[in-house]
């Protein structure tokens, strides 16, 4: 079975300092990975993803994710976080089963920036 | 632009009353999903649907109902049924096609019983 951990309810970080928000998944065959960014009140909003080639990928606001085929990771980083950047972040998989399979997200997790 | 629309933001329900929640897209996405978050809480999937005319339960689909008539609309009904209906309500789209895009959210409904 499919399956999603962010093992971190929350993660504070200083202004300025670098983030890493923690994801580890579960699946057989080639995982689809996602990160998305949830602010209060709002829908989700896609970060980046990882779908195939570079283990490093780019995404929006500055924020990058590196992929760990061993230790079946996928980490969320950011070199120098802002105050704006405090909000509940989602990491999600996907596994190819014949047609495009539900994402499965993991419970996500709470990063609070500190002036 | 294309999007996916819920509506309203906010919605009150009185004890034992049905209510209906919208989600309308028009990025013609085939699949459309409904996810209900308590707060500080992750995404529980209520109900999805791949295709019109076709649906499937989530992980809590008891005191819901939905329907899907038209591919640009997939409304969700909380039933009497629901003994704990306050909650914030997304709506998501997405391709079938292929496994690269993940999901496009919508702002979300929050749901109070009063």
């Amino acid at each position: 079975a499919q399956s999603v951990a962010q093992p971190e309810d929350q993660v504070n970080v200083a202004e300025g300092n670098p983030l890493t928000v923690k994801c580890t998944y579960s699946v057989s065959g080639n995982p689809y990975l996602f990160w998305y960014v949830q602010y209060p009140n709002r829908g989700l909003q896609f970060l980046l993803k990882y779908i195939t080639g570079d283990n490093l990928v780019k995404g929006s606001y500055g924020f990058e994710a590196e992929f760990n085929k061993s230790q079946t990771s996928f980490h969320l980083k950011k070199p120098s976080a802002l105050v704006s950047d405090s909000a509940l972040y989602f990491c999600a998989v996907r596994r190819l089963s014949g047609n495009t399979g539900k994402l499965i997200f993991g419970q996500g997790t709470t990063l609070q920036v500190k002036p | 632009d294309g999007g996916i629309t819920q509506s309203p933001k906010y919605l009150f329900r009185k004890e034992g009353q049905n209510v209906t929640l919208s989600c309308e897209q028009n990025l013609n996405h085939d699949a459309m999903y409904w996810y209900r978050q308590d707060p500080g809480q992750g995404l529980r999937l209520i109900y999805y649907s791949q295709i019109v005319n076709d649906f499937q339960k989530g992980d809590i689909a008891e005191g819901y109902s939905v329907s899907r008539e038209k591919k640009e609309s997939f409304p969700l009904t909380v039933t009497s049924a629901q003994k704990n209906p306050t909650a914030f309500y997304l709506c998501a789209s997405s391709r079938v096609d292929t496994p690269n895009y993940g999901y496009t959210f919508g702002s979300g409904t929050r749901l109070t019983v009063v």
